[in-house]
């Protein structure tokens, strides 16, 4: 069974850094590209970063809005990715989803990030 | 970046109904490669979203056979025939052809 699990969200300060994780099982992690999506509160879904596997040489992409303040990463020994977001903003505030695939085939349950003083 | 509109924003159904979803590209989504990729996803309430149709057509595993995709370039519909209640929910349609990806806004189902 597929398993999707994103962790290290919480309450930020406005210019403060948040590292999430995502750790994954139930599938050969190295075969697939891993996204993270993000989803204000009452709002639709925007897509943040995408990495490619190691067959795409770990190609990553990232959504404009956010590009110079996030990172993505993988770890395909522990099969895991990261998203490390920085100079956060009120605005950054939302779920932020792993999710896998080019289709976004599996997503996790998600985890909240919220950007108050 | 491409911009998916999708109609209607609001869908009343009854159980049984057939109903249609319009997404509309402003830029086509035929990839250099011959591909398409532009997908289905279902967000019910309080749920994480799940794909439901991948690259236009082609029904994800597990999903019922009542969702159908259709479309080509820059036209694309999703088709239920006959909702059930378990198909209320906010649909999107997402393209990955171009980068970055993008969200169509929404399209949600509601029972009448």
């Amino acid at each position: 069974e597929v398993q999707i699990l994103e962790t290290g969200g919480g309450l930020v300060k406005p210019g403060g850094s948040l590292r999430l994780s995502c750790a994954t099982s139930g599938f050969n992690f190295n075969d697939y590209f891993m996204n993270w999506v993000r989803q204000a509160p009452g709002k639709g879904l925007e897509w943040v970063a995408q990495i490619r596997n190691k067959n795409y040489n770990y190609a990553t992409y990232y959504a404009e809005s956010l590009e110079g303040r996030v990172t993505i990463s993988r770890d395909d020994s522990k099969s895991s990715v990261y998203l490390q977001v920085s100079s956060l903003r009120a605005e950054d505030t939302a779920i932020y989803y792993c999710t896998r695939g080019g289709a976004l085939g599996y997503w996790g349950q998600g985890v909240m990030v919220t950007v108050s003083s | 970046d491409v911009v998916l509109t999708q109609t209607p924003p609001t869908l009343s159904a009854t159980i049984g109904q057939s109903v249609s979803i319009s997404c509309r590209s402003s830029q086509s989504l035929l990839h250099s490669n011959g591909n398409t990729y532009l997908h289905w996803l279902l967000q019910r309430p309080g749920q994480s979203p799940q794909l439901l149709i991948y690259s236009v057509s082609r029904l994800e595993s597990g999903v019922p056979n009542r969702f159908s995709g259709s479309g080509s370039g820059t036209d694309f519909t999703l088709k239920i025939s006959g909702v059930e209640a378990e198909d209320l929910g906010v649909y999107y349609c997402v393209q990955g052809t171009h980068a970055p990806y993008t969200f169509g806004a929404g399209t949600k189902l509601e029972l009448k």
